[in-house]
């Protein structure tokens, strides 16, 4: 158990909607990072907060955002949904900035977009 | 920018034989970090093993270790007695203080075969 916890595990839903992936990152994590793992992109990096402020941005579509709590939990938002976005979806969080932290990996969230 | 680059789309190996998993690695940065993770068939992703650039005796992690040759630029994860568990995808990843996040390989599947 790596401590971040990651909810709902499994999401199913259909074209056009919205969801809220929901990331409580390990006791004492400052940044919470957001990666998404498809069959044909693999895994890839999508937005990264610290401390409540976004930090670095990847791939991310226009229609996905974040935002990370004061208690430090942060949610993905993902909206007018497409059969593409359909992936597993995982919340990572490590102490601090550094770019190369072990990186501590929740369960992830899967959506299966009909 | 980086790029991990894992030649070996899947692999087997006999139980409690040593197995050798490829990965070479590009980037500018002088200082970065060379990660290893396990994904299980269940989804989650696992931290096996890190080393630094500036480390000087490769990194060690119970059964598995990690064959660091800087001027190849590859970090080489070898598991010494493969056991039935050990079968998944296997990523390596690289860090930079540069870029927040890490940046994973297209990833190998193992399977242990009894």
């Amino acid at each position: 158990d790596s401590g971040v916890t990651q909810t709902p595990k499994h999401l199913i839903t259909a074209t056009g909607q919205r969801v809220t992936l929901r990331c409580s990152p390990r006791s004492g994590d400052l940044s919470v990072y957001w990666y998404q793992q498809s069959l044909d992109q693999g895994l890839q990096f999508l937005i990264q907060y610290y401390n409540g402020e976004e930090r670095a941005k990847g791939n991310i579509l226009e229609r996905f955002s974040a935002q990370q709590f004061p208690d430090l939990h942060s949610e993905l938002n993902l909206s007018s949904l497409e059969l593409g976005d359909s992936a597993l979806y995982f919340c990572a969080s490590t102490p601090g900035l550094a770019g190369f932290d072990e990186q501590f990996f929740g369960p992830g969230t899967r959506l299966t977009v009909l | 920018a980086q790029k991990i680059t894992q030649t070996q789309p899947g692999m087997f190996v006999q139980e409690k034989e040593a197995v050798t998993l490829d990965c070479t690695y590009d980037t500018s940065d002088q200082s970065y970090g060379l990660f290893w993770y396990k994904q299980p068939s269940s989804g989650e992703m696992i931290f096996l093993i890190y080393q630094g650039s500036y480390d000087e005796q490769n990194a060690t992690e119970g059964r598995y270790s990690l064959n660091f040759q800087k001027a190849r630029k590859s970090a080489n994860l070898v598991i010494s007695a493969s056991q039935l568990g050990d079968s998944a995808m296997y990523f390596c990843a690289i860090g930079t203080p540069g870029r927040r996040a890490l940046t994973f390989g297209s990833g190998t599947r193992l399977q242990v075969q009894p």
